[in-house]
């Protein structure tokens, strides 16, 4: 099993829809994570970190589930603009801090 | 603005040849992340540094890349003969302690 797994998709939406995507992780120990969006031919940037508390921002809501080892992003109101890589990362903590980062979930927004 | 700049942005060379990426963190961050991004494999982790210590490498081919920080203004990936299969986007990422990381805009590496 990989330590970070995510659907690649893609996921293809038409504007305004609702969309979400789930990252798992298998090390119980990780503890921080964060969504991170990779447009075509640039660098990763961050999105937004994940709290245990959940963390929303604007459109965007993320949240972890410690239980079932996920964390999840959601999209609400999909603009042409969100369509892009989303790549999740998890790090372990302590000193043994080492990030790994998913292979990403392509989204596409069609008008 | 602070960004994490890396040079050159892109690089020809030739299989055999020596290939030398830098990259200047943010300034005041501890933690410096060298990544190999393929269609195939996706981001890789090479190696990482805080306060300019190798802390890990395990990603990274031991017998032709290496990795260092001269000082804290200034990380180094070495690539020496290159290989074809070396052929990636090399990015160098800064951060602090256990916290996001800030990504440079990436070395095109293309070796024949």
């Amino acid at each position: 099993r990989k330590e970070v797994e995510q659907d690649p998709g893609p996921f293809n939406v038409p504007e305004g829809a609702t969309v979400a995507f789930n990252c798992t992780y298998s090390n119980s120990a990780s503890q921080s994570f964060f969504w991170y969006r990779q447009d075509c031919r640039k660098e990763p940037k961050l999105l937004m970190s994940v709290y245990s508390s959940g963390n929303e921002d604007g459109r965007f809501t993320a949240q972890l589930n410690r239980a079932s080892q996920y964390i999840s992003l959601l999209i609400r109101d999909s603009k042409l603009s969100d369509s892009a890589t989303y790549l999740c990362v998890v790090n372990l903590g302590g000193g043994s801090y080492i990030p790994t980062f998913g292979r990403g979930t392509s989204l596409i927004v069609h008008p | 603005d602070a960004r994490v700049t890396q040079t050159p942005r892109d690089k020809v060379t030739e299989m055999g040849q020596e290939v030398t990426m830098r990259c200047q963190p943010i300034l005041g961050h501890n933690t410096v992340f060298w990544y190999r991004q393929t269609m195939m494999q996706g981001l890789e982790l090479l190696a990482y540094f805080r306060n300019r210590a190798p802390l890990d490498d395990s990603g990274m081919p031991k017998d032709r890349f290496s990795a260092e920080m001269p000082d804290a203004t200034l990380a180094t990936l070495k690539i020496q003969p290159s290989e074809p299969r070396d052929s990636a986007v090399y990015f160098c990422a800064s951060g602090f302690g256990n916290y996001e990381q800030f990504f440079g805009p990436g070395t095109r590496l293309t070796v024949l």
